[in-house]
């Protein structure tokens, strides 16, 4: 079945410079790959999401890149500020069968120092 | 936006009792509902994935008689934890899919089990 690492696990940038977490994943079948930010006790909120015929996409701060031949995406965060900070988890999944079964990563914890 | 919300948010319950938790999506419905679980500062872990009108489907290494799903309804579907156990304790999240034909994953807020 599919594996999906995250690298780093936890992360501490300074406020206003830019942060990158990394993600692979084995399953070649898997076509969809969202990020979700999870803030301290609250449920996974979706920030950004990239399908396998797109190899970049942009959402103000938020850019997520891409490579289906490596297999591994990344999700990259310019600008930081302290609201940032949260644990952020990658996900890929697939639409064999109906099912689009998520997995995901082990998470990173970011910190934006002030 | 599609809302999931999720009962209760904390529980807590002695050993050898069972506990159920519901999952509900409000204003749409979800044929597919997946629930999952997380350690303290870990990740999700894929628990089974709930099916409207039939059998559940879980992950390898989840015992199907510990958690009884059952998704009676397109906007209902409950996890219990029969004879829960300390082991047992953790976040349980239910999550649906959002739009036919689409991937995207809604959450609910999650429960946390103490027993």
């Amino acid at each position: 079945g599919e594996n999906v690492e995250q690298h780093p696990s936890t992360l501490s940038v300074q406020e206003g410079d830019s942060a990158v977490i990394k993600c692979t994943y084995s399953d070649s079948a898997s076509n969809y790959f969202p990020w979700y930010k999870q803030e301290l006790g609250k449920r996974p909120q979706l920030i950004i999401d990239i399908r396998s015929n797109v190899g970049e996409k942009k959402d103000q701060r938020i850019a997520v890149t891409l490579n289906k031949t490596a297999k591994h995406f990344s999700l990259h965060i310019t600008e930081t500020q302290p609201e940032d900070s949260a644990v952020y988890f990658c996900a890929a999944s697939q639409g064999t069968s109906g099912t689009y079964k998520y997995i995901f990563g082990t998470g990173t914890r970011l910190k934006v120092l002030a | 936006g599609a809302v999931v919300s999720q009962h209760p948010s904390r529980v807590i319950c002695k050993s050898g009792t069972s506990v159920k938790i519901e999952c509900r999506s409000l204003d749409f419905q979800a044929t597919t509902m997946f629930w999952y679980r997380q350690f303290p500062k870990q990740s999700l872990m894929l628990m089974a994935t709930s099916n409207e009108g039939s059998k559940a489907t879980y992950e390898q290494g989840v015992e199907k008689d510990k958690f009884l799903i059952n998704h009676a309804s397109l906007t209902l579907s409950t996890l219990t934890v029969t004879s829960a156990h300390p082991e047992d304790s953790s976040f349980y999240i239910c999550s649906a899919r959002v739009g036919s034909g689409a991937n995207v994953l809604t959450f609910g807020a999650g429960s946390r089990l103490t027993v």
